[in-house]
């Protein structure tokens, strides 16, 4: 596609249910990152993969969340167990190139009730 | 110490004068630096990007890295209202291809 796809763009789920988010990165771009962003803070770096592989995870904040990319393409941020304070804007970026620009998707806004 | 400090603001700058936002980074080994805005509700978009000492001037925007202070800045001038945005500094490593953003600074132009 000609941008970073997320879906859903906005997900209401119950507090202790299981949720997906999806990335489309830009066709080609290998490095793809997950990030989340509550109001007023900036982006908080969970994961990023190079190709398949997850390259660094240290921004994972526990055991519940899980993110995937098996095919080099498509990624799936996965969190189990919702609880409300997972409420926020999961962002998505994508980059073709070392240390050139990140395309960032238009984000999923998740909220635990 | 956070891997990137920035001054949260929000920081207020009448239209027409030279808005000046602040970046520290930790990590020693950032090459790059990027730039970006985000206008409330939306995603980043990046407006800057420089690797080397000195400045870099794009338009309105000048970047300025001084890599012994581990510091960067960027300087608005001619601000407009449609700068009134977050602005967010990214260091990325050579090698090491994580991206951490700043808190962000939020900047108001003042009609």
């Amino acid at each position: 596609g000609a941008g970073v796809s997320q879906t859903p763009s906005n997900k209401v789920t119950e507090k202790g249910k299981y949720v997906e988010l999806r990335c489309d990165p830009i066709s080609g771009h290998t490095a793809l990152y997950w990030y989340r962003q509550s109001l007023g803070q900036g982006p908080e770096f969970l994961i990023y993969f190079q190709g398949t592989g997850a390259a660094d995870d240290s921004g994972l904040p526990n055991d519940r969340f899980f993110a995937v990319r098996p095919e080099g393409s498509v990624s799936t941020l996965k969190i189990q167990r919702t609880e409300r304070g997972d409420s926020a804007v999961y962002l998505c970026a994508s980059r073709g190139q070392p240390n050139t620009e990140a395309f960032f998707g238009q984000g999923t806004r998740l909220t635990v009730v | 110490q956070k891997e990137v400090e920035q001054n949260s603001g929000p920081l207020s700058v009448p239209e027409g004068a030279i808005a000046s936002l602040n970046c520290t980074y930790s990590d020693r080994g950032s090459q790059s630096f990027f730039w970006y805005r985000q206008y409330s509700g939306k995603s980043p978009e990046l407006i800057m990007f420089i690797y080397s000492n000195g400045d870099k001037e794009d338009g309105r925007f000048t970047a300025q890295l001084n890599k012994a202070s581990q510091y960067v800045s960027l300087l608005i001038r001619d601000s407009q209202p449609s700068d009134s945005a977050t602005y967010l500094c990214a260091p990325s490593g050579f090698g090491n291809e994580k991206l951490t953003f700043g808190t962000g600074t939020r900047l108001t132009i003042i009609p």
